[in-house]
């Protein structure tokens, strides 16, 4: 089964901390998987693609087929990357959301 | 030029009342998705559509819900007999196509449109 799994609901860290949103997949396959983000009043948008392996925000993550985790991180968060933070897994046509990790950066 | 537009921004129903949501995709986009966003269940996939393409309903939660594409652009979703557990936010998305050179495009997201039924 195709199944996107992010184990936490609420990440708490203080500014200038590591981040680190964890992301696990399931798929039987060569996956695409992406990181979408939605800033508080705003919609949702693209934050990364694993294909691109480009650094966006500060943000990378990488695709560990052995462990099949795409965490997302940062070495310094700021205040600003608070937000809801969703992983995603193409199925066919479409994409498989996780349940979103809330991260809240403290000043 | 515009990005996906959705209506209402806020719908508040009684139970047992019937509801349509609509989604203006971005124009020339051929695919559009529908989702339910709500607390502890994250992002849940509803339904598909491709260009002329069956829908994918792979993702309704029940008969009651149902949507429609017509002409290829503008497309509504209905949720019947409203039940408070359908209280979400529903977002619509659009893409140019679903795939380009064999890699998965950029979904393209709606304000959503927050549903609360009493």
């Amino acid at each position: 089964a195709q199944r996107v799994t992010q184990p936490e609901k609420l990440l708490s860290v203080f500014k200038g901390a590591p981040v680190e949103l964890k992301c696990n997949y399931s798929y039987s396959g060569s996956p695409e998987l992406f990181w979408y983000v939605q800033y508080s009043r705003q919609r949702l948008q693209l934050l990364l693609r694993h294909i691109s392996r480009e650094s966006i925000k500060g943000f990378t993550a990488d695709l560990n087929k052995g462990e099949t985790s795409f965490h997302l991180k940062k070495p310094f968060a700021q205040e600003e990357d608070s937000a809801m933070y969703y992983c995603a897994l193409r199925g066919t046509d479409k994409l498989i959301f996780g349940t979103g990790t809330r991260l809240q950066v403290f000043p | 030029g515009a990005g996906v537009s959705q209506s209402p921004s806020n719908k508040v129903t009684e139970k047992g009342k019937d509801v349509e949501l609509r989604c203006d995709p971005i124009s020339g986009h051929t695919a559009l998705y529908w989702y339910r966003q709500s607390l502890g269940q994250g992002l849940e996939f509803l339904i598909y559509f491709q260009g002329n393409s069956a829908p994918d309903k792979s993702g309704l939660p029940s008969d009651r819900f149902s949507a429609e594409r017509t002409g290829g652009s503008v497309s509504t979703l209905t949720i019947q007999r409203t039940q408070q557990e359908d209280s979400a936010v529903y977002l619509c998305a659009s893409i140019i196509q679903a795939t380009s050179g064999g890699l998965y495009n950029e979904q393209f997201f709606g304000p959503g449109t927050r549903l609360t039924v009493l």
